[in-house]
């Protein structure tokens, strides 16, 4: 069976610094999409990258970048220049099943925050 | 555009009421989810629709009802829930994307107290 896997409760980090979450995953499929969502205390699960199973490069979007290590089954977010309002829940999750329907299995999440 | 809506924001409700939450989304998507997340916790799937049709259902309560009466709209009803039905409702849609990533986009949610 899929599984996510964040070993992260909770972090701190000061403001401007950069700073990873841990995400590992395990699957026998060799076809699998990784995603991060960022969750605020308001609730709406916000999108902040992707990473395919296939994908040569590492994936970028501003200050997040994705550390995709496939060999150890590790998909890490690292966000750069941290801000206070990175303040939030982290999820990653992991995209089962192929087509438009795939299910999205969630790791447990990573609470960060960012000291001013 | 990425923008998923749901009403209401907020919902109290007791256990002989029925209610319904709303979706809604323009973004020519054609999968929709619901979830229901409890506080700190992940998100549960409860219901996938593609095309309009039901496509999974996660072994939910008969009590959860959805509906897809169109391709921007889905609806939950709910009837005689329990308290332990107290959680976030998410709403979700995706698209095809390069490389077939199918993000999922949110809504906000609706928070819903079972009393």
């Amino acid at each position: 069976a899929q599984k996510i896997t964040q070993t992260q409760p909770g972090m701190f980090v000061q403001e401007k610094e950069a700073v990873t979450l841990d995400c590992t995953y395990d699957t026998s499929d060799p076809s699998y999409g990784l995603f991060w969502y960022k969750q605020p205390s308001s609730g709406e699960m916000i999108f902040l990258i992707y990473q395919g199973s296939y994908d040569q490069q590492n994936a970028t979007e501003g200050r997040y970048s994705l550390n995709f290590q496939k060999a150890r089954k590790s998909a890490n977010l690292v966000i750069s220049a941290s801000q206070l309002g990175d303040s939030a829940m982290y999820f990653c999750a992991m995209r089962e099943g192929s087509g438009n329907t795939g299910k999205l299995i969630f790791g447990q999440g990573t609470t960060l925050q960012v000291k001013p | 555009d990425t923008e998923v809506t749901q009403t209401p924001k907020h919902l109290v409700m007791g256990m002989t009421n029925k209610k319904s939450l709303k979706c809604e989304q323009h973004m020519g998507h054609r999968a929709m989810y619901w979830y229901k997340q409890k506080a700190k916790k992940p998100p549960e799937l409860m219901f996938v629709y593609s095309y309009e049709k039901l496509s999974i259902n996660e072994s939910v309560p008969s009590r959860f009802s959805p509906e897809c009466p169109n391709s921007s709209l889905l609806n939950l009803h709910l009837h005689a829930l329990q308290p332990e039905d107290s959680a976030l409702y998410l709403c979700a849609s995706s698209r095809p994307g390069r490389g077939g990533r199918y993000e999922q986009y949110f809504g906000p949610g609706t928070r819903l107290t079972v009393t």
